[in-house]
């Protein structure tokens, strides 16, 4: 089945720069490519999503990269705030009647 | 509309105890979801409903057992708890049939802890 690496586990940033979060998957088949923010307390909540067809896509301050010949993607937070402080998750499927696979999650820090 | 609801938030229960997790969502959607979330070990699927009659197994199953109640409710049992169950369980729903086609939309979260 899909497995899907995360890196790093954590990352601290200052104010004002810019955060890399990277994903490796193992299923070449696999199409789909969302990204969730979970905020302290809450459920998460997708932030932007990629589909294979694609290799990047933009969405004001963040971004998501993809690479299919080497199977990875990467979301991509520039001028980071505060708010950007959360745990990050990567996920990958095939869709149709596959499963959604998470990575293992990204606790990301803005340090004001 | 409050999107997805989770009862309760917080249980603590002991080894061999059984308890339901109740979740509700008031967008309409077709499938609902129960996934848990623990350290290190980013977000699992337990059981998942494309639709309301159909119930389907997920990543990690075993112990637990669901119910897709009507097209709103979805609820997630523990027959007999055991301490690898602890964990946050989330529920969530889609407007698509499966994982992995269309956006989640996630409940708060049920903080369990099994003694």
């Amino acid at each position: 089945g899909e497995n899907v690496e995360q890196h790093p586990s954590t990352l601290s940033v200052q104010e004002g720069d810019s955060a890399v979060i990277k994903c490796t998957y193992s299923d070449s088949a696999s199409n789909y490519f969302p990204w969730y923010k979970q905020e302290l307390g809450k459920g998460p909540q997708l932030i932007i999503d990629i589909r294979s067809n694609v290799g990047e896509k933009k969405d004001q301050r963040i971004a998501v990269t993809l690479n299919k010949t080497a199977k990875h993607f990467s979301l991509h937070i520039t001028e980071t705030q505060p708010e950007d402080s959360a745990v990050y998750f990567c996920a990958a499927s095939k869709g149709g009647a596959q499963k959604l696979v998470f990575g293992q999650g990204t606790r990301l820090t803005i340090n004001p | 509309n409050a999107g997805v609801t989770q009862t309760p938030k917080f249980q603590v229960l002991k080894t061999g105890q059984s308890m339901t997790l109740q979740c509700a969502q008031d967008m309409n959607h077709n499938s609902m979801y129960w996934y848990r979330q623990d350290p290190g070990m980013g977000l699992r699927l337990i059981y998942y409903s494309a639709s309301e009659g159909t119930t389907d197994k997920g990543e990690v199953p075993n112990g637990y057992n669901v119910s897709r109640l009507n097209k709103r409710e979805f609820s997630l049992r523990l027959e007999s708890a055991a301490p690898s169950q602890t964990s946050v369980y989330f529920c969530a729903s889609s407007e698509r049939g499966t994982p992995g086609t269309g956006e989640l939309f996630f409940g708060e979260g049920s903080r369990l802890t099994v003694l």
